[in-house]
Parts: structure tokens; C-alpha cells; sequence
């Protein structure tokens, strides 16, 4: 099992709607989430992390984290075109020697026009 | 500033052959990380070093690969006999420390094709 496990999609939403993008985890030492955005043949970009249980807003961007459930979020809201793009999830430990990124497969999410 | 940079973008090699990739961090971090992305995937682990030395070498598939940052800055990833299974995206990120919430940035990757 995957530590990190996200819905491959692929993910269709149209233009001005909410897309919602899930993860769940497995390892309870992954205490901080980010969400990478990564364009076709691109490498990736962050968009947002989040550490504390709750929401964290940053302009379109909602990520929200429940460790009790192992469940962390990103929505978008007013989705454009520009948007559709492979989301990844990645969870990294607060503390001990692990501080390397552990990342899902992605979600592929497409914006219609 | 500038980025991370990788170079080559591109290798195409012959089956056996030995690579060397390597990875310009952004001036100033002193953490820098291996990832490797297969089609599809997202990027895995391969190894991360704090300042010059090794600090997790956990995702090295096998002792063909080792890695190298010998002056704490450019770090050169390298494969012996390479392998058709060693295809895929490298992927370099540097970060300004090891703190969790730092963002690790990522490069442009190199794609290796082993024929």
C-alpha cells in the first residue's frame, strides 16, 4: 500500500465550478502536506502546504487537512482552463531524519471551457 | 534568481552504459533531493543531502546508482550499467534548510532513455 494515495482522475470540471482533489495517508509521521501542481512535461510547482488540522485559503486555493480521518484536500474554486494540470499530493514528517517528499500518483484534472 | 537547473534535459543511452546527471540548486540551499518520475507516477525518493554529505540514501534502488555533492552545492546523480528499467524523468529539488514546511523547488528534471 502506497503512503500517499490519491484518485487518478482523470477529473473534469467546467469553467467557474469547484474542483475537489483528495488524499489519504498512511503514515502517521507525515505531519505536513503540499500540493504540487505539475503541466504536461513540466516538473512540478507548489501551490499551497498546510500542517495544522483545518482549512488554509490562499486566493482559489483551499487545502484542508483532518489527521484524525488521514485526509487532506485541495479544492479550487472558479476554476479557469489554465488550471487543468497533474495535482500532487506529497506528505513529509515534522521531525526525525525522513524529510524527503512522499508523493501520490497525481491527479489529472481537467478544466472545460 | 534562478532556479534549479539539471543538465543535460535529455540522455538517450545505450543499454550498459554508464550516466551522469547532474543539479544546480538555488544559491543558498543547503538541502538538495533526488526524485525519480516514471510516466504517470509521482516523483519517488531517491536520496537528499544536508550541505555535502548523504543524510538519506533510503530510495537508491540498487548500489548502481550514488550520488555526489562535494562541495555542498552541485550535485551530480550517477548510474553504472544502466538498465531499460532506469527510463524515466530525475527530478532535482533544492530547499533553503531541512525544516518541514520549507518548499522544496524543483528543476527541470533530465529525461533518461535507456535503448
Amino acid at each position: 500500500q502506497k503512503e500517499v494515495e490519491q484518485n487518478s482522475g482523470p477529473l473534469s470540471v467546467p469553467e467557474g465550478a469547484i474542483a475537489s482533489l483528495n488524499c489519504t495517508y498512511s503514515d502517521r509521521g507525515s505531519q505536513s502536506f503540499f500540493w504540487y501542481r505539475q503541466y504536461s512535461g513540466k516538473s512540478p510547482e507548489l501551490i499551497m502546504f498546510i500542517y495544522s488540522n483545518g482549512d488554509k485559503e490562499d486566493g482559489r486555493f483551499t487545502a484542508q487537512l483532518n489527521k484524525a480521518s488521514q485526509y487532506v484536500s485541495l479544492l479550487i474554486r472558479d476554476s479557469q482552463p489554465s488550471d487543468s494540470a497533474t495535482y500532487l499530493c506529497a506528505g513529509r514528517q515534522l521531525a526525525g531524519s525522513a524529510r524527503q517528499l512522499t508523493f501520490g500518483s497525481g491527479t489529472q484534472l481537467t478544466v472545460l471551457p | 534568481g534562478a532556479g534549479v537547473s539539471q543538465t543535460p534535459s535529455n540522455k538517450v543511452t545505450e543499454k550498459g552504459k554508464y550516466v551522469e546527471l547532474r543539479c544546480d540548486p538555488i544559491s543558498g540551499h543547503t538541502a538538495l533531493y533526488w526524485y525519480r518520475q516514471s510516466l504517470g507516477q509521482g516523483p519517488e525518493f531517491l536520496i537528499y543531502f544536508q550541505g555535502t554529505g548523504a543524510a538519506d540514501d533510503s530510495g537508491l534502488p540498487n548500489d548502481r546508482f550514488f550520488a555526489v555533492r562535494p562541495e555542498g552545492s552541485v550535485s551530480t546523480l550517477k548510474i553504472q550499467r544502466t538498465e531499460r528499467g532506469d527510463s524515466a524523468v530525475y527530478l532535482c529539488a533544492s530547499s533553503l534548510t531541512l525544516v518541514s514546511t520549507d518548499t522544496q523547488y524543483f528543476g527541470p528534471g533530465t529525461r533518461l532513455t535507456v535503448l
